[in-house]
């Protein structure tokens, strides 16, 4: 079964060090992987995505993810993170046919960032 | 450009009324998308239309549920009746087109609690 996993609910950092939000995903074929986070009250922003080509991508508000084949995820990083980082974190993979945008999500990371 | 507009931002119900969530999505996109998240899970597929038809509708939980798109431009989910195990938030998203690796954009949602 088609599936995303992110296996921690709650990460914490502190400001000012590196951060990593954990995916991971089962899918047929070659995947497209997407990262949107959610602040309060608001909905689902886009981070970045992987479609092909380099396996490090980066995205907005200084966040990067890396893609790894073999071990079929992929990571949410930031070399330094910020209290404004603070929210929840979705991973998702898209599946389906050529003509359709259908996203499976991971249950969420909530990102905590102390100052 | 503005972006998706979800109302109600929260309704509260009790259980065996009915409640109506409206979508509009950004102005142009043919693809619109229901998604639901319950309390503390992943964020689930419901359905995509492709300007008034629907795409697919595999994620729709049971027929008490009924999407529509009149026209192609906003839309509405209905449930008729609500039961408890329906309350969490429910996001829509739109795109001007379904190519897989297009970014979907979404609403800030509507949480819907049943009584």
């Amino acid at each position: 079964a088609q599936s995303v996993a992110q296996p921690e609910d709650q990460v914490n950092v502190a400001e000012g060090n590196p951060l990593t939000v954990k995916c991971t995903y089962s899918v047929s074929g070659n995947p497209y992987l997407f990262w949107y986070v959610q602040y309060p009250n608001r909905g689902l922003q886009f981070l970045l995505k992987y479609i092909t080509g380099d396996n490090l991508v980066k995205g907005s508000y200084g966040f990067e993810a890396e893609f790894n084949k073999s071990q079929t995820s992929f990571h949410l990083k930031k070399p330094s993170a910020l209290v404004s980082d603070s929210a929840l974190y979705f991973c998702a993979v898209r599946v389906g046919s050529y003509n359709t945008d259908k996203l499976i999500f991971g249950t969420g990371t909530r990102l905590q960032v102390f100052p | 450009e503005a972006g998706v507009t979800q109302f109600p931002s929260h309704s509260v119900i009790e259980k065996g009324q009915t409640v109506t969530l409206r979508c509009d999505p950004i102005s142009g996109h043919d693809n619109l998308y229901w998604y639901r998240r319950v309390m503390g899970k992943e964020i689930k597929f419901l359905l995509h239309f492709v300007k008034e038809s629907k795409q697919d509708e595999s994620g729709m939980p049971n027929n008490r549920f009924l999407a529509e798109r009149t026209g192609g431009t906003y839309s509405t989910l209905k449930v008729q009746p609500a039961e408890l195990e329906d309350s969490g938030v429910y996001f829509c998203a739109s795109s001007g087109s379904a190519s897989g690796a297009n970014v979907l954009t979404f609403g800030a949602g509507s949480r819907l609690t049943v009584l």
